[in-house]
């Protein structure tokens, strides 16, 4: 079946550090979704990407759709302590309807 | 205020009692989603389910589980008898058909002594 690939697993950064975190796939996706969860809740929608080469911003977020459609890039800028949590990548799952297959998350942690 | 909600948000049992989680999925979405969460699995698809009909279920152990949507503002997902290795956080999410953004509840914790 589709698998998504995160990288880093885990991230250990200094406030006001730029955080760089990719998501690959061996199949194609025309959809990238990111989400953030923190400790305690249900992730939250960050970004939708649906076109190959689309940047998108959200605040301190900017998320790339890859070209080759195999992969997709989510960037943070000036990292605060509040970006502490799990970023997981999602993509639809091509065998059936509105399914998401989600990547297994970069956590993040942040030092003030 | 167009949100997910879930209930309850822990719940502690023993082996052998039922559980019952709610969900309300937003407003006018059609598609609801129940996942569950380990640290060893990640998040798991159990059941899916557009216009209160379910339209997969092959990720939930069919023996002990069970998901349901009496309503459209109502989804349940049941565990009779529950056991120790069902402990996990279960969350609920709901979307729009032809969309594939789904937004998630906060999730039920749940443990099982």
């Amino acid at each position: 079946g589709q698998q998504l690939n995160q990288s880093p697993q885990s991230m250990f950064i200094q406030e006001g550090e730029d955080v760089s975190m990719n998501c690959t796939s061996s199949s194609i996706f025309n959809t990238w979704l990111w989400y953030k969860q923190e400790p305690g809740e249900g992730p939250v929608l960050l970004i939708a990407l649906y076109k190959a080469g689309e940047l998108t911003s959200n605040g301190r977020l900017t998320a790339q759709f890859g070209i080759t459609r195999k992969d997709s890039f989510l960037n943070i800028s000036a990292s605060i302590p509040s970006d502490v949590g799990i970023y997981f990548c999602a993509g639809p799952n091509n065998n059936a309807g509105n399914m998401l297959t989600f990547g297994g998350g970069t956590r993040l942690m942040v030092k003030p | 205020d167009a949100r997910v909600t879930q209930t309850p948000r822990h719940k502690v049992t023993e082996m052998g009692q039922e559980v019952t989680m709610r969900c309300q999925p937003i407003l006018g979405h059609n598609t609801v989603f129940w996942y569950r969460q380990t640290m060893m699995q990640g998040l798991e698809l159990l059941a899916y389910f557009r216009n209160r009909a379910p339209l997969d279920d092959s990720g939930m152990p069919k023996d002990r589980f069970s998901a349901e949507m009496p309503d459209a503002t109502l989804a349940t997902l049941k565990i009779q008898p529950s056991e120790p290795r069902d402990s996990a956080v279960y969350f609920c999410a709901s979307g729009l058909r032809g969309s594939n953004e789904q937004f998630f509840g906060p999730g039920t914790r749940l443990t099982v002594l």
